[in-house]
């Protein structure tokens, strides 16, 4: 039972367009969002996060979206750069800690 | 300086050994994780330990053992390898105690095969 779903494994885009990577999730209790990339034979780095309190947060390139009562969120890449290529994870918590769960992944490939 | 560091990165080992993996973090924090990357690519948390305490045991099996001997370091022994385990682990840290909300750092992850 996937409590949160990246429902694209793959995106490609070309340099200096826009990315969105989606992510949906099922438990009402998650609080916390929270988005991760992973380049190959790296560990996952923190991109950027953002409470149920808010609906969108921005840091440079990157701003996530959240739809609380869609159970959506989205992150924005602007513009897109050939460096921006890995896999990227949605993770989710609850306000407690005791729940914290990743997505499946997001491949995206950023063309020249 | 590498700041969560993992060893060693790759493990070949015989199913029904008894295997051991380090994790370090040099940057104070407090609570560390130890998480699987399985062939489907799900990240799944095993453990967290909060200054040598554990605080999330999710449910692994019971050959899976961490290790705290301070809190910039979590080991993980894994006795009676079965060949299900084969994934890759990765560590973790972050400076708040709970996850929530909190950025976690990942070491560079192992890369575990049993034959």
């Amino acid at each position: 039972d996937q409590q949160v779903k990246q429902n694209s494994p793959s995106l490609s885009v070309q340099e200096g367009r826009i990315s969105i990577l989606n992510c949906d999730y099922t438990n009402s209790m998650f609080d916390y969002f929270l988005w991760y990339k992973k380049y190959p034979a790296e560990g996952p780095t923190f991109l950027i996060s953002i409470s149920s309190i808010k609906d969108k947060n921005e840091d440079g390139r990157f701003t996530v979206f959240l739809n609380k009562s869609a159970k959506h969120l989205s992150l924005h890449i602007v513009p897109s750069q050939p460096g921006d290529s890995a896999v990227y994870f949605c993770a989710a918590s609850d306000n407690y800690g005791q729940n914290f769960v990743f997505g499946p992944g997001t491949r995206l490939s950023v063309l020249p | 300086d590498t700041a969560v560091s993992q060893t060693p990165k790759y493990l070949v080992t015989q199913m029904g050994n008894d295997k051991s993996i380090k994790c370090e973090q040099n940057l104070g924090h407090d609570t560390m994780y130890w998480y699987k990357q399985d062939s489907k690519k799900f990240l799944k948390i095993m453990f967290s330990y909060n200054n040598k305490e554990l605080i999330i045991n999710e449910t692994v099996p019971n050959r899976f053992s961490p290790k705290s001997p301070d809190k910039a370091h979590l080991n993980l022994h894994i006795n009676s390898l079965e060949l299900g385990d084969s994934a890759v682990y990765f560590c973790a840290s972050s400076q708040e105690r709970l996850l929530a909300g909190g950025e976690q750092f990942f070491g560079p992850g192992t890369r575990l095969t049993v034959l």
